[in-house]
């Protein structure tokens, strides 16, 4: 159980474009999704929260605008790097927790490698 | 000073012999502690999950938590070459997960 997809697991994209990238739970309604990135060697850097219905909140540094993320329903988030430059390359991760009252545990998906060339 | 600290490692040990990883925190809010395991270009693997000081047992895998010492521990005994990965210790505050930097492992037959 707890399993989190991600799609596309790898995309090259030309500099300037937009990239979409989706993260859905499987077998279980998730109340919030977190988006992280991870560069070469380091830990994972926390992006924005979604909750399903509303709004993202986005941590201290990070461009709503540039990274618009959208959580339409329990099984569905998704992340648009938006005219994306180079220095945006990095591996993009998903993480839900369930709906479960208490339960904290976050289930990762298993990334998305994106390349701007 | 971070809120979470954890040595990068790399840690290199033989087939076999047990490993012992760490973390300590500053924040003594945080109520729940986890243990991931990564590998090398995929997701985060949730090992762990405690909400308690006191030990918690999983197969090969000890989970210990030491909240009046702010301290975390993982222990795996009989480590296997396929526990060869990137660990981190997270913790729960205000629903979001604190990671620390991860500690590479590398096990060799």
């Amino acid at each position: 159980g707890a399993v989190v997809s991600q799609h596309p697991s790898w995309v090259i994209c030309k500099s300037g474009t937009s990239v979409k990238i989706e993260c859905r739970s499987l077998d279980f309604q998730a109340t919030t999704m977190f988006w992280y990135r991870q560069f070469p060697k380091q830990s994972l850097m926390l992006m924005a929260t979604s909750n399903e219905g509303s709004k993202a909140t986005y941590e201290q540094g990070v461009e709503k605008d540039k990274f618009l993320i959208n959580h339409a329903s329990l099984t569905l988030s998704t992340l648009t790097v938006t005219s994306a430059h180079p220095e945006d390359s990095s591996f993009y991760i998903c993480s839900a927790t369930s709906t479960s009252g208490g339960d904290l545990r976050q289930y990762f998906g298993p990334g998305t490698r994106l390349t701007v060339t | 000073q971070k809120e979470v600290e954890q040595d990068p490692g790399p840690l290199s040990v033989p087939e076999g012999a047990i490993v012992s990883l760490n973390c300590t925190y500053s924040n003594s809010a945080f109520q729940y502690f986890m243990w991931y395991r990564q590998y090398s270009r995929k997701g985060p693997e949730l090992l762990m999950y405690t909400y308690s000081s006191g030990n918690k047992e999983d197969g090969r895998f000890t989970a210990q938590v030491d909240k009046s010492s702010k301290y975390i521990s993982l222990f795996i005994r009989d480590s296997q070459p396929s526990d060869s990965a990137t660990y981190l210790c997270a913790m729960s505050g205000f629903n979001k997960l604190i990671f620390g930097a991860g500690t590479r492992l590398a096990v060799h037959p």
